[in-house]
Order: C-alpha cells, then structure tokens, then sequence
C-alpha cells in the first residue's frame, strides 16, 4: 500500500495562477479531507468529502475548489491563486464509522509546500 | 465553538527526563481525541485515538490519557528519537470532523 500519496511536493505560483494539488489513496476509504498549515496555527480545514460524488466545506473554504469522481482522488483546484494561499497543505483520508459518515483516524499524505508571490 | 489548547507550546528535555503534554478541549458531545506526532517537512502521523473518559493508550514510551476535559500524553524516558510536534485533534461538529490545537514542539537532548 502507498498510502496516501500527493503532487507535487513544492510548487510556486504568481497571484491570479491556477494549480491543482492531486491527491490520491489506495485504502478504500471513503472520507477524505483537505487541511492547511500555516506556522502558529493549527491545521484547518479546507474541504472534505464522504464518499464519490459528495463533497462539503470546512473550515476556511474560499478560493479552493474540489471535486471526488472517485473513491482514490480527490484533487483540490486553487481557482486564482492569492499570497494568503501561501501554506502546506495536507490530504487526509479514512474509514466511516458504519452507519454514519463520521471518519475514523485519519491518514495523512506527505504534503505540498505551495508559495504564491 | 469547539476548541482545542495545546500546552507548553514548546518542550526541552534531557534524555531520561519524562515529562507531559497537555491537551485541553471544549467540545459539545466528544466523539474521539486523536494524537498525532508531525516530523518536520512530513505528515501527521496517527499515534492514538481515545473515547471515553478513563481511557488509556500506550506505544512505547507514550501514554495518552482522557479526562472530561483534557487528555495528557505522558513521555517516559524519551529518546532523542522522540523529538517531534505532536499535535492533538477532536472530532465535534455535526459531520465529525477534526478540529486540531496547534501543537508542542518537544526536543529532547542526549
């Protein structure tokens, strides 16, 4: 099993570029989840999705776009990239709790160190 | 608001020189307190995962605990191996997801 996995590792865009980060996992689970990083703050969430065809917000949404035609990939789409975008992002994925769309602990991916100037 | 404090933010110690973290948490309705430990430039990597009141893990040289209120991630005898963020997480919110602290970085010196 690779896990989860995540491209690129570093990425530079100019303000008003668009990008997407790819994520994808050979578990089965079912929930996966998008966080960001930044220094003296916790990770926060972005997006997240329950299952194929179902995606929901998080925490701190805007600017980011998702989208899960699969089990395996769920990529994030920076629409018009701004330096407050500037962060490590993280995906994540899991079982659910049976009957319930609640994740169990969730699994991590490596990271994608993204910079917008 | 679901919230979860981390504490110290950061944590020297000698070799052999046990110590706790501390995770505090204010949560309607906890449905899990997740540890995880982050190696600089990586992912969170999933240590432990408690439920209820009471309960206790342990791997090694760590041991996590709960309370109502806050868990505590007892380190014995560390290592230098040891050295890590380790950041603690609770599942609230009506979908359950994870809302995390902002960790404590822990050193530890041979």
């Amino acid at each position: 099993n690779a896990g989860v996995t995540q491209t690129p590792k570093f990425q530079v865009l100019k303000t008003g570029q668009s990008m997407t980060l790819q994520c994808a996992q050979d578990m089965n689970h079912e929930y996966m989840s998008w966080y960001r990083q930044d220094p003296g703050m916790g990770l926060r969430l972005i997006h997240y999705s329950v299952g194929a065809g179902i995606t929901d917000q998080g925490e701190v949404p805007n600017g980011y776009n998702v989208s899960r035609s699969t089990t395996e990939d769920f990529p994030l789409r920076l629409l018009s990239a701004a330096p407050s975008q500037t962060s490590v992002y993280f995906c994540a994925s899991s079982y659910s709790i049976p009957g319930t769309e609640t994740p169990y602990e969730q699994y991590f991916g490596p990271g994608t160190r993204l910079t917008v100037t | 608001e679901d919230q979860v404090t981390q504490s110290p933010e950061a944590l020297r110690l000698q070799e052999g020189e046990s110590s706790s973290l501390n995770c505090s948490y204010t949560v309607s309705g906890l449905r899990g307190l997740f540890w995880y430990r982050q190696d600089p430039g990586k992912g969170p990597e999933f240590l432990f995962t408690l439920y209820s009141a009471g309960e206790e893990k342990e791997k090694e040289r760590l041991k996590a605990t709960l309370t109502k209120k806050e868990s505590f991630l007892h380190i014995t005898a560390p290592k230098p191996e040891d050295s890590a963020t380790y950041l603690c997480a609770v599942r609230g919110g009506s979908q359950g997801n994870l809302i995390f602290g902002k960790g404590t970085k822990l050193s530890v010196k041979p």
